[in-house]
């Protein structure tokens, strides 16, 4: 069965670097997702992207998150200068269609900022 | 989304069933009742939704109330891997994106 994959695990920064998290989406998808869960809180949707651009975005998602798809199977997210509060675990997602609405998670990036 | 309300946590026997409630008085015509799970450091995994009939599939049942105000999650059979957190969201095909995560019911199954 096609499953989301996600790159890597776990990463540890340092507070202020750049991070790129990867996701390969299951291959006939066409919109993405990301969402973050900080520990021990709600999964919250940051964006969500189709057709090579931006399709939503919550207002978590400001001007330090960035979200890029580089060739025909990777998606990114990159944050670009990272805070203490980014720790969280990063879920990528993604569907096949909007209207089908069902969207499917990967295993998620458990980051640290340290 | 409309807002959906769940208890906190629910515990249940392996191997019996479980009925997992959620509300949603403000429920919508066009508002499909779907549910997530959370298994422990796993990304949600889709289960089941609905809109108006009851649905079946492998996983688990979802029975929709007639006024759809509430509807309830069944796993015929639980085992240890269905100790999860289980999130009923509501739906509007013409709504937003990303999907709204509440809180949830957190099953906890005992052997």
């Amino acid at each position: 069965e096609p499953e989301v994959t996600q790159t890597p695990s776990h990463q540890v920064t340092q507070m202020g670097q750049e991070v790129i998290l990867r996701c390969v989406p299951i291959s006939n998808h066409l919109y993405f997702y990301w969402y973050r869960q900080i520990l021990g809180q709600k999964v919250e949707f940051l964006v969500s992207f189709y057709n090579n651009e931006i399709s939503e975005k919550s207002e978590i998602f400001d001007d330090q998150f960035s979200v890029e798809r580089p060739d025909g199977s990777n998606f990114t997210l990159k944050i670009r200068s990272t805070k203490l509060e980014d720790s969280a675990m990063y879920f990528c997602a993604s569907s096949r269609l909007r209207a089908e609405e069902t969207q499917y998670f990967g295993p998620g990036t458990r980051l640290l900022v340290l | 989304d409309a807002k959906t309300t769940q208890p906190n946590s629910m515990e249940s026997n392996e191997e019996e069933p479980v009925h997992l409630p959620c509300n949603h008085s403000t429920i919508s015509g066009t508002d499909y009742i779907h549910w997530y799970r959370q298994l422990p450091s796993q990304g949600p995994e889709y289960v089941i939704h609905g809109l108006t009939s009851n649905v079946n599939n492998r996983m688990a049942s979802l029975a929709i109330a007639e006024d759809r105000k509430s509807s309830t999650l069944i796993l015929h059979r639980a085992t240890l891997r269905d100790a999860a957190v289980y999130y009923c969201i509501l739906r509007d095909v013409g709504g937003a994106d990303g999907l709204t995560f509440g809180k949830g019911t957190h099953l906890i199954i005992q052997p």
